[in-house]
Formats: structure tokens, C-alpha cells, sequence
């Protein structure tokens, strides 16, 4: 495995639901980011952070919010999605925010109903 | 803006055929260049990259990939398909203009299909 965990993998909600998203790294690492991935998409940035700072707010909508209480752990909270935010939603760690490669975790699969 | 284009959607290969998976970019600066590879139902597996140096890169389960200069591609390549290889091949570029955060830009994805 990659050495960074997603929890839940599979997530079916309504559109008038809370849920949140979890990723955990054990490389000790300093930046994480969270990507959507939809069906002949190219991968889409949401979020970065480095050292527990967002460095990257990629247009995302307010209906997606992110947590980052400390460099291991990372959350997205979601709250009123539509049908179309259904995807593959990836979380992903680096050394640093720089030039290094990025490590995933398995990814959430979401569904909106 | 940075960009990179897959041009093939899916490649076909016979198994123990040599297979090459297209890249090319487009970014400020030189260019800091990542393949991954995606199995089904998982999340994206680094495989190799580029940042300065020898123009031929090897990376992880016999993968290989050139970089080009002039003709701004990176693709990957391998000398003998097997069939485990299926799998998405995801090419992606990040610019080194200044220091900082720099995004990195993937491209939509090529499929790989090892025929046995």
C-alpha cells in the first residue's frame, strides 16, 4: 500500500446531507491534497495543503470544505451536493508542496442521490 | 497555463510486445514531469519522473520513459508488455518557474489493454 488510508471507500448520500471525508498519511509528509476524479475527466485539483496551510483553492464550490488539523490528517466536509459531485474523490500526499512526487490513498467513491 | 495532452484515449498491445504510451506538455520553465499509473478501483501509483538529468528515466516494474526537449513529450515506454500492465497510465507536468507552491497538471488518462 501507498501509506495513506481513506475512509469510508464507498459513500452514498442525499443531497440534503453532512458527511465527511477522512484521509490519514503515515509517510510524514508535509503537503496533502484532495482531487476529484470523474469519468472521462481530466484529474481535478481541489485542495492543497502544506503544513497545514491551504496554498491551493481550485474554484471548488462552498458545498466542499476542507480540514487540515495537523500534517497527517486531512478531511473534506460535505454538506447540500448535487448529483453531479458524484465521483471518485482521491487524497494525496508529498514531501512538500515542490517538485516531488505525490502518494494516494484508494479514494472515496461517492454517490449523490 | 500549463497543460498535457494524452493523445490516444486507449492503446493496444499484444503481450510481450513493446508498448509506448504518448505524453506531451506544455509549461513555463523547465519542466517537472510525473507518470502514474491507476489499477482498478485504486488510487493513483507513482511510477517515474523527471526533473534534470539523463534524458531516459527509468522507473518502477520496468518502465521507461524519454524525455524530449524539442518536441516537448515524455512518453512512457516498456520493452515487453505483460498482461498485469492494464491498467489507466496518467502523464502529469508541474512548471519550476519560481519557488513556492506550483500546481501539477494531469492529463485526461490513457487506457492500456495487454492482450495476452
Amino acid at each position: 500500500e501507498t501509506g495513506v488510508t481513506q475512509t469510508p471507500r464507498h459513500l452514498v448520500m442525499g443531497m440534503t446531507n453532512k458527511k465527511s471525508l477522512k484521509c490519514e498519511q503515515h509517510l510524514g509528509h508535509n503537503a496533502m491534497y484532495w482531487y476529484k476524479q470523474s469519468a472521462k475527466k481530466p484529474l481535478e485539483l481541489m485542495f492543497v495543503y502544506s503544513l497545514e496551510e491551504r496554498v491551493e483553492n481550485n474554484s471548488v464550490p462552498s458545498r466542499f470544505s476542507p480540514e487540515c488539523p495537523n500534517s497527517s490528517h486531512l478531511f473534506l466536509h460535505l454538506h447540500t451536493l448535487q448529483p453531479e459531485d458524484s465521483a471518485l474523490y482521491l487524497c494525496a500526499s508529498s514531501q512538500d508542496e515542490g517538485g516531488n512526487e505525490q502518494f494516494f490513498g484508494p479514494g472515496t467513491r461517492l454517490t449523490v442521490l | 497555463a500549463q497543460s498535457v495532452a494524452q493523445p490516444e484515449d486507449q492503446v493496444n498491445v499484444a503481450e510481450g510486445n513493446p508498448l509506448t504510451v504518448k505524453c506531451t506538455y506544455s509549461v513555463s520553465g523547465n519542466p517537472y514531469l510525473f507518470w502514474y499509473v491507476q489499477y482498478p478501483n485504486r488510487g493513483l501509483q507513482f511510477l517515474l519522473k523527471y526533473i534534470t538529468g539523463d534524458n531516459l528515466v527509468k522507473g518502477s516494474y520496468g518502465f521507461e520513459a524519454e524525455f524530449n526537449k524539442s518536441q516537448t513529450s515524455f512518453h512512457l515506454k516498456k520493452p515487453s508488455a505483460l498482461v498485469s500492465d492494464s491498467a489507466l497510465y496518467f502523464c502529469a507536468v508541474r512548471g519550476s518557474d519560481s519557488g513556492g507552491y506550483q500546481k501539477v497538471t494531469f492529463g485526461t488518462g490513457t487506457k492500456l489493454q495487454v492482450i495476452p
